[in-house]
């Protein structure tokens, strides 16, 4: 049971190129999320998603979309990336059971626009 | 609106002396909070959760509703206590959980 991961671990990119983030989750979880950790200002809901082909913004969304095609699955692509979406950026997943609120964090990817 | 906040950025403690990680959140209902942690260059791993009122690692962390406040308490500070840690609030028909901005927690041997 491999839990939530992540691919890439790092990445590197020059402004304006385009990239997609993956996460994949093995516990049939019905709920994904997508954030960016940045020095000083905490987690950032970037998108989340409630069920496969559903996805929703979260509190800073611009710049990023998503996808979940598959229930397992939880895509964030990058159309022109810009210095500013430098971070590392978290999935997250946790069921949809009612009461069961806690998320499952991936490791992580780190990501540099230069 | 609902809110959490951790006034603190950074905390260091002395190894051996008390630990006290400040938590205030902003909720009308009967929320259910948690406190996250993330050791350096992990990811986040829930800590505890109020609901379960259990010691995890030393740490226990008491809900006042008349204060709003959820603060996470060790009596003992230990190095590998040292981590960034988030406090975080859940509530019914929500589909998101509510995040501090975090506070590092130093220790100092």
């Amino acid at each position: 049971n491999a839990g939530v991961t992540q691919t890439p671990k790092f990445r590197v990119l020059k402004t304006g190129q385009s990239m997609t983030l993956l996460c994949a989750q093995d516990m049939n979880h019905e709920y994904m999320y997508w954030y960016r950790q940045d020095p000083g200002m905490g987690l950032r809901l970037i998108h989340y998603s409630v069920g496969e082909g559903t996805t929703a913004k979260g509190e800073v969304p611009d710049g990023y979309n998503v996808s979940r095609l598959k229930k397992q699955n939880f895509l964030l692509g990058l159309e022109s990336a810009a210095p500013s979406q430098t971070s590392v950026y978290f999935c997250a997943s946790r069921p949809g059971t009612s009461g069961h609120y806690e998320q499952y964090f991936g490791p992580g990817t780190r990501l540099t626009v230069t | 609106a609902q809110r959490v906040t951790q006034p603190e950025k950074l905390l260091s403690v002395f190894k051996g002396a008390p630990v006290e990680l400040k938590c205030n959140y902003s909720y009308s209902g009967s929320p259910e909070l948690f406190w996250y942690v993330q050791y350096s260059r992990q990811r986040l791993q829930l800590l505890l959760r109020h609901i379960s009122r259990e010691s995890i690692k030393g740490f226990t962390a008491d809900l006042n509703k008349g204060e709003t406040s959820f603060h996470l308490k060790k009596p003992f500070a230990q190095e590998e206590d040292s981590a960034m840690y988030y406090c975080a609030l859940a509530y019914s028909s929500a589909s998101k959980i509510i995040f501090g901005s975090g506070t590092r927690l130093s220790i100092r041997p």
